[in-house]
């Protein structure tokens, strides 16, 4: 399958402070990459979709000024949590969804975000 | 009703047995359906796409897809420890702005 790349993969940081994820399709365009969180024994939770050279499209409930999701190229997306609070500590997943074969998505590594 | 429905488990199978995990989803106009195999603390690695009725075969894996029942299977063949994980079951539909909707997965427990 393609190769989605994810970093951090760790991340603890102080309340208050902003952290970015990055998230790279490496061996194929992604049009659309897509943000979830995981929270212990819970399913995956969509946050926002992203399109190359557009804004996100953010589910109901996700603050968009808090999370701030930018995806500048075919390759590249990038999640920025603001002002980062202990509850936002999660399990934070890119998946990117190839430009040609616009069906199946694979997943990043996933970023592990601890808010101290 | 949630979108896609799965057990929760754990689905408790015996090394070498078959695993059999169920799926149903409320999107008639669903088109593409994927099962994820994620393991503790890891993120989810695709394992099989089904997109027509019927069943498609992979290695071990076979998916099982009944559009009319709105229903999605999986069986895993000669289940093996490794293969102890949470396994979710996700749906596609361009009309819901083609985003994959997962459902809360199945743990599934080989003992060997």
């Amino acid at each position: 399958g393609a190769v989605v790349s994810q970093h951090p993969s760790r991340v603890i940081c102080k309340s208050g402070t902003s952290v970015k994820i990055e998230c790279r399709s490496l061996d194929f365009q992604a049009t659309t990459m897509f943000w979830y969180r995981q929270f212990p024994k819970q399913s995956l939770m969509l946050m926002a979709t992203s399109n190359e050279g557009s804004k996100a499209t953010y589910e109901q409930g996700v603050e968009k000024d808090k999370f701030l999701i930018n995806h500048a190229s075919l390759t590249l997306s990038t999640l920025t949590v603001t002002s980062a609070h202990p509850e936002d500590s999660s399990f934070y997943i890119c998946s990117a969804r190839d430009r040609i074969v616009n069906t199946e998505a694979f997943f990043g590594q996933g970023t592990r975000l601890t808010v101290v | 009703q949630k979108e896609v429905e799965q057990n929760s488990g754990p689905l408790s199978v015996p090394e070498g047995a078959i695993a059999s995990l169920n799926c149903t989803y409320s999107d008639r106009v669903s088109q593409s359906f994927f099962w994820y195999r994620q393991y503790s603390g890891k993120s989810p690695e695709l394992i099989m796409s089904i997109y027509s009725n019927g069943d498609k075969e992979d290695g071990r894996f076979t998916a099982q897809l009944n559009k009319a029942s709105q229903y999605v299977s999986l069986l895993i063949r000669d289940s093996q420890p490794s293969d102890s994980a949470t396994y979710l079951c996700a749906v596609n539909s361009q009309a819901a702005g083609n985003k994959l909707t997962f459902g809360g997965g199945t743990r599934v427990l080989v003992k060997p």
